[in-house]
């Protein structure tokens, strides 16, 4: 079946290291993905997406790579904040009629 | 701007009450979504609207009715919920036309069903 997943439920970071947040997913067809941030008690915010045509793309601190030979996505945020304390989900856009796949999500903690 | 903005925040209501989620956005997104979320889970889809009509519905049960109004609104009517359905309900938006369009959220409305 078709599942976005994330390999670690939860990952700890101490303030300034870089983080990274990982993705597997199963369908070989999925062309398109985005990274979510949910801080509690908001909704997901977009953070930065990612085509299948590509194998990286850059935000402001953040990177996503993907590896569609073993379906692989990392989601990296360089020298962690505070403010970066969040559940992270990957997603699959499916196909044309806009459902997306979540994963089950990764909550990070930035420790002081 | 890619604001997508919900009312209420918070709600309470009871198993025999009628209530109305609400959700607006003026980036002249033509596909709009309902989604339930549980704490310390994904967001599921509910509905899907795509030129203000319903184009997908992930077998909900009947006691939730979407509604679209305008391309701007978004209407989730509830009516005798049940506790279980106490959850977080997101809304969201998106173009349409192309399957690689980014769906923007909204804060969510946390409903608590007594």
């Amino acid at each position: 079946g078709e599942s976005v997943g994330l390999h670690l439920p939860t990952l700890s970071v101490q303030e300034g290291d870089n983080s990274i947040i990982n993705c597997a997913y199963s369908n070989s067809a999925s062309d398109y993905f985005i990274w979510y941030k949910q801080e509690s008690g908001k909704g997901p915010q977009f953070i930065i997406d990612i085509r299948s045509n590509m194998d990286k793309r850059q935000g402001q601190r953040v990177t996503v790579l993907l590896n569609k030979t073993v379906k692989h996505l990392s989601l990296q945020i360089a020298a962690t904040q505070p403010g970066d304390s969040a559940v992270y989900f990957c997603a699959e856009n499916k196909g044309n009629t806009g459902k997306l796949i979540f994963g089950q999500g990764t909550t990070l903690q930035v420790k002081p | 701007d890619t604001e997508v903005t919900q009312t209420p925040k918070h709600l309470v209501m009871g198993m025999t009450n009628k209530k109305s989620l609400k959700c607006e956005q003026h980036m002249g997104h033509r596909a709009m979504y309902w989604y339930k979320q549980k704490a310390k889970k994904p967001p599921e889809l509910m509905f899907v609207y795509s030129y203000e009509k319903l184009s997908i519905n992930e077998s909900v049960p009947s006691r939730f009715s979407p509604e679209c109004p305008n391309s701007s609104l978004l209407n989730l009517h509830l009516h005798a919920l049940q506790p279980e359905d106490s959850a977080l309900y997101l809304c969201a938006s998106s173009q349409v036309g192309a399957k690689k369009e980014t769906q923007y959220f909204g804060p969510g409305t946390r409903l608590l069903v007594l």
